[in-house]
């Protein structure tokens, strides 16, 4: 079975620019989070999509917006791009969005803000 | 707010000895998960252990265990019989129970090397 698949791998962008970031969660998996690591640093939580509704937010600006879609795919979306955005952009899937489900991590993408 | 602190940002092991890793947590719930994960190159985070805190037992996956002190909010991660491809960074993490939630608070994470 296919796990997580975000894309693309790697990703190149200048301040002030758009990017959208995509991931396909493990068949099966309803739930879909978000997570931003920072060279040097653990990740830090974004989102959390369950259903297609946002059932979790971390501390990040409103930049920062996802979306999930009928067949449980997400979005993540960052306006206006800094060069503290650079980071790995992990995705990960779940089972249930309340359970004690384990969550599976893709292998992220790469974002370079210059 | 949990924060989760590993002090150690490097550790080395000779192949086949035994390795600690450290962490610490800071809460005020009484119900959560604790979790190690390893972060190969590929970047690609892999659960190596998880830990429910109502659970006294110290949970054991193969060659990797946990000593869980609840009371010193400690979780360390004993790698036992260290092979190459344990080489990686080693992630502790957080997750509540009672905000519903299942959002992962991280450590700073541990590298590892595995010297032959």
């Amino acid at each position: 079975d296919a796990g997580v698949t975000q894309s693309p791998t790697h990703l190149i962008k200048t301040r002030g620019q758009h990017v959208t970031l995509r991931c396909s969660p493990i068949s099966g998996h309803k739930s879909v989070s978000w997570y931003q690591q920072v060279l040097g640093q653990g990740p830090q939580f974004i989102f959390q999509y369950y259903e297609k509704e946002e059932r979790g937010r971390g501390n990040f600006p409103d930049r920062f917006s996802a979306r999930q879609f009928p067949n449980y795919s997400s979005e993540l979306n960052v306006n206006a791009l800094l060069l503290g955005d650079s980071a790995l952009y992990l995705c990960a899937s779940s089972l249930g969005g309340f359970d004690n489900s384990p969550l599976h991590f893709g292998n992220g993408t790469r974002l370079t803000v210059t | 707010a949990q924060t989760v602190t590993q002090s150690q940002p490097e550790m080395s092991v000779q192949e086949a000895e035994t390795v600690t890793l450290s962490c610490t947590y800071d809460t005020s719930e009484s119900d959560y998960y604790l979790f190690w994960y390893k972060q190969p190159p590929s970047r690609q985070m892999i659960l190596v252990i998880r830990q429910e805190a109502y659970k006294q037992q110290n949970a054991t996956e193969n060659r990797f265990s946990v000593n869980f002190q609840k009371a010193a909010k400690s979780f360390s991660l004993k790698i036992s019989d260290s092979q190459l491809g344990d080489a990686a960074m080693y992630f502790c993490a957080y997750r509540s129970k009672e905000t519903g939630a299942n959002n992962l608070f991280f450590g700073t994470g541990t590298r590892l090397t595995v010297i032959p």
